[in-house]
């Protein structure tokens, strides 16, 4: 099977810097993504990151480190519209196929 | 334009009565899932299909099924909703290679009367 462990909440404030991190444990690992999700939305992609390393995309970074089975999102100069919940996900291939697989989100806060 | 659509948006259906959600794409991505995701929870995933081939995730109850009759197109059933199906199903399209990066659509949300 799969897990993933993230924090269920943080808060932070505008303009600051946050990192969300995700544990996993997978068999037919390919890679860790994450993802956006504002209430009463669908899911948007936000990084993906297959190899170690940091991975940048604007204000939002990822990283992984495959030894370790950990990644963390970096979310810079914190806005309000960035207040959503954010997912790990895990893209594995096993017999059963292709799979993505999410952890339980972190709900991100931001205040003024 | 829209890439992943799903109709409809809202469904309410009986207790019992079996109803059908239906998702399409115009990626041309290999694999669509489809999940479900009760408030405040992550997404769950039911089962996907890499082209043609069905994967049912082991803890799928058997009151879903799923038909993909050709490329663009992904069917869920419910054949028998229950008070505790009601949730916001979500389709997503990938390609198998690449950055894999998963598209939604915007969701059905079912709730069951």
């Amino acid at each position: 099977g799969q897990s993933l462990e993230q924090p269920s909440e943080v808060t932070a404030v505008e303009g600051a810097i946050v990192q969300i991190n995700c544990t996993y444990q997978t068999s037919g690992f390919y890679g860790l993504s994450w993802y956006q999700q504002h209430d009463g939305g669908a899911p948007t992609f936000l990084s993906y990151n297959g190899l170690d390393g940091l991975e940048e995309t604007g204000r939002f970074s990822s990283f992984l480190s495959r030894s370790d089975s950990y990644g963390y999102l970096l979310l810079q100069e914190l806005q309000m519209k960035d207040s959503a919940s954010y997912f790990c996900a895990v893209r594995a291939h096993n017999n059963a196929g292709n799979m993505l697989t999410f952890g339980g989100g972190t709900r991100l806060m931001v205040k003024p | 334009d829209a890439m992943v659509i799903q109709n409809p948006r809202y469904q309410v259906t009986q207790f019992g009565k079996p109803v059908t959600l239906s998702c399409s794409q115009t990626l041309n991505h290999n694999v669509m899932y489809w999940y479900q995701q009760k408030s405040s929870q992550a997404p769950k995933l039911l089962f996907h299909y890499y082209d043609k081939d069905f994967n049912n995730e082991a803890d799928t109850p058997d009151n879903f099924q799923s038909r993909r009759p050709n490329t663009s197109f992904c069917f869920l059933d419910i054949r028998s909703p229950g008070l505790g199906d009601a949730a916001m199903y979500l389709c997503a399209t990938s390609r198998l290679q690449g950055t894999t990066e998963a598209f939604f659509g915007q969701g059905t949300r079912l709730t069951v009367v």
